[in-house]
């Protein structure tokens, strides 16, 4: 079966730096995307990763290794509107998107 | 602005009743989606269409309908409500079904009692 698994919920210090790691089991593999969710909000896409290495993006970086079904979303600088969820999804071989459940950063001063 | 509508933005609803929820979008995207998302769950997907005029199940396609008679609009519509499908809904498109970012819009919180 396909599966998705990422920590539920993630504490860190503004300006810090955090890693949210994913990892997935797809029938096939097409990519694979993160995106952002505040709460009462609608996903907003953040980055997508379909070679193995890292995707530089500011302040945020997304790495991926295919061959460990694998995957982390490096935030820098932590700021307090990056407080939401962070959601890992990758593309399995017909080009549909599984979804993990999300991981949910709670930033504190 | 460009973008992605969804309405209404919560909706309540007595078991039994039909419901249409509408989607649109001025992006002039091919492929469009429809999601609920529950507490403690990843989005799942209900219904698909990938180009104007088709459409194809998802994940979780019982008790839903969808139709794509045009690029922009795709509504999805419940024929007889239940309370398993209390959810928040959320409409998307992409470009295309492969490999392109996927815009979503604000989302529908439907509870049906």
């Amino acid at each position: 079966g396909q599966n998705i698994d990422q920590p539920t919920e993630m504490t860190a210090t503004e300006g810090a730096i955090v890693q949210i790691n994913c990892t997935y089991q797809t029938s096939g593999f097409n990519g694979l995307f993160w995106y952002q969710q505040h709460a009462g909000e609608a996903p907003t896409f953040l980055s997508y990763n379909v070679l193995d290495g890292l995707e530089e993006k500011g302040r945020f970086s997304s790495f991926l290794s295919r061959s460990k079904g694998y995957s982390y979303l490096l935030l820098k600088e932590l700021q307090m509107k990056d407080s939401a969820s962070y959601l890992c999804a990758p593309m399995d071989s017909n080009y549909q998107l599984i979804w993990g459940a999300g991981t949910k950063l709670i930033i504190k001063p | 602005i460009a973008g992605i509508t969804q309405a209404p933005t919560s909706q309540i609803l007595a078991a039994g009743r039909r419901m249409t929820l509408r989607c649109t979008q001025d992006m002039r995207h091919n492929a469009m989606y429809w999601y609920r998302q529950d507490l403690g769950l990843g989005l799942r997907l209900i219904h698909y269409s990938n180009t104007a005029g088709t459409t194809g199940k998802g994940e979780v396609p019982d008790g839903y309908s969808v139709s794509r008679a045009n690029t922009d609009d795709f509504p999805l519509t419940l024929a007889s409500a239940v309370p398993s499908q209390t959810s928040v809904y959320f409409c998307a498109s992409s470009e295309d079904e492969r490999n392109t970012e996927a815009f979503f819009g604000q989302g529908t919180r439907l509870t049906v009692v």
